[in-house]
């Protein structure tokens, strides 16, 4: 069974830094792009940011470029988004999703996991 | 950037019924790279279809995706009670991924 579960949300002042990750499991990790998408509270979805299978290859939304970066780890199948200069409209439920494509990343997505929330307000 | 724009915003309809919700982007996606999602209450999004027309693992026949170029469509055939929820469109064309509004399904 495929799972994805993200860790690192929480409350966090503007300007600071705050780094969000996602362990996977069920699947070959490497086998498979990822991104993370976000929600702010009663809104619609968001693509934030995406990574090839072997981390070469990288995508941002432009409201996070230079600010955010995403990376992973396929030896521990782990996926991470570091979120610099945060900023209140930053404040979202943040999804950890695979895309099942190995060659690039921009893709659909076809597993999802059930998001970790970041408050950004001071 | 591919904008994406989903109507109507909100659908109100009876269990039974013909759900048709429409996803029109601003430019022409080729190669039919558009997915649509639903989303629950308190839950992430579930792929429905991918590859515009292509059901996803385990969606009943009930779902169906067509359209091409610039107009896509989700047609829910007859809408069972765990139907009622929200939909999103996704294409996947280009490297700036980009999701439609949302439309709202309830009774």
């Amino acid at each position: 069974e495929v799972q994805l579960v993200e860790s690192g949300g929480g409350l966090v002042q503007p300007g600071r830094s705050l780094r969000l990750s996602c362990a996977a499991s069920g699947f070959t990790f490497d086998d498979s792009a990822m991104h993370w998408v976000r929600q702010a509270p009663g809104k619609g979805l968001e693509w934030v940011a995406g990574i090839s299978w072997s981390g070469d290859d990288m995508g941002y939304a432009d409201s996070v470029k230079g600010r955010f970066t995403i990376s992973r780890d396929n030896a521990k199948n782990s996926l991470s988004l570091q979120m610099n200069s945060l900023r209140a409209e930053d404040t979202a439920f943040y999804y950890c999703a695979r895309a099942p494509v190995r060659g690039y990343w921009h893709y659909f997505f076809d597993f999802w996991g059930q998001g970790a929330l970041v408050t950004v307000s001071s | 950037e591919i904008v994406l724009t989903q109507s109507p915003g909100t659908l109100s309809l009876s269990p039974g019924e013909r759900a048709t919700l429409s996803c029109r982007a601003s430019q022409s996606i080729n190669s039919k790279f558009l997915a649509w999602y639903q989303q629950k209450p308190g839950q992430a999004p579930r792929l429905l279809i991918y590859g515009a027309s292509r059901r996803a693992t385990g969606i009943p026949d009930r779902f169906s995706g067509s359209g091409s170029g610039t107009d896509f469509t989700l047609t829910l055939s007859r809408l069972e009670p765990e139907d009622f929820a929200v939909y999103y469109c996704q294409q996947y064309a280009t490297s700036l991924l980009t999701f439609g509004g949302g439309t709202k399904v309830e009774i």
